[in-house]
């Protein structure tokens, strides 16, 4: 088993620039759940989908933030434009939706800085 | 009132001694918690899951729950320098799905 496989580890960019993370879910899981995590605010959902599709989206923080899940083995964050602010670093992560009793599973996260 | 609450230290213990983490949570509904550990740069790693009232053990690391109190905890015993950590609580509350909670992170040093 692989596990949450995320790529870029880490991506600098300019203000205004597009980033586009990416995850690759563990096998078989079908729920996956973006987070980032900052200093200040610790560990905060962004968005999680249940079989490909978006449940709760209501901690994307603005328009700028999109998420895309076209598969089961697959999702993309994309920020555009991006922003200082954004600066932090982005975890996917993967259960198995069915069972209560499943934990999540997080990938190596993210490190994005924008300057 | 957040779902998840743990005091976010630091917690100092010496090398040797147990360290007890604490957790709170706002839904009574909750079947399903979780502790994770988190070394600096790194994801959070799942060490414990318990999902019945009681303790559960392992190695050196016990998870409690009480339901009733709504209250969980984790403790380490024979706490070693590599327990130096944040450690997360979580929760996967029944009423939003498969949505989890966590609370901020309690820091603990382990001091040799």
């Amino acid at each position: 088993d692989a596990g949450v496989i995320q790529s870029p580890r880490h991506e600098v960019t300019e203000m205004g620039q597009e980033v586009t993370l990416r995850c690759k879910p563990i096998s078989g899981h079908n729920s996956l759940f973006w987070y980032r995590q900052t200093m200040m605010r610790g560990l905060e959902l962004l968005i999680y989908f249940n079989n490909n599709v978006p449940i709760d989206d209501s901690g994307m923080p603005e328009d700028r933030f999109s998420a895309k899940m076209p598969n089961a083995s697959f999702s993309t964050l994309k920020i555009q434009p991006s922003e200082p602010r954004d600066s932090a670093v982005y975890f996917c992560a993967s259960s198995y939706r069915s069972s209560y009793n499943s934990p999540l599973h997080f990938g190596n996260g993210t490190r994005l800085t924008v300057t | 009132q957040k779902e998840v609450e743990q005091n976010s230290g630091p917690l100092s213990v010496p090398e040797g001694a147990i360290a007890s983490l604490n957790c709170t949570y706002s839904d009574r509904g909750s079947q399903s918690f979780f502790w994770y550990r988190q070394y600096s740069g790194k994801s959070p790693e799942l060490i414990m899951s318990i999902y019945s009232n009681g303790d559960k053990e392992d190695g050196r690391f016990t998870a409690q729950l009480n339901k009733a109190s709504q209250y969980v905890s984790l403790l380490i015993r024979d706490s070693q320098p590599s327990d130096s950590a944040t450690y997360l609580c979580a929760v996967n509350m029944r009423n939003t799905g498969n949505q989890f909670y966590f609370g901020t992170g309690t820091s603990l040093t382990v001091i040799p």
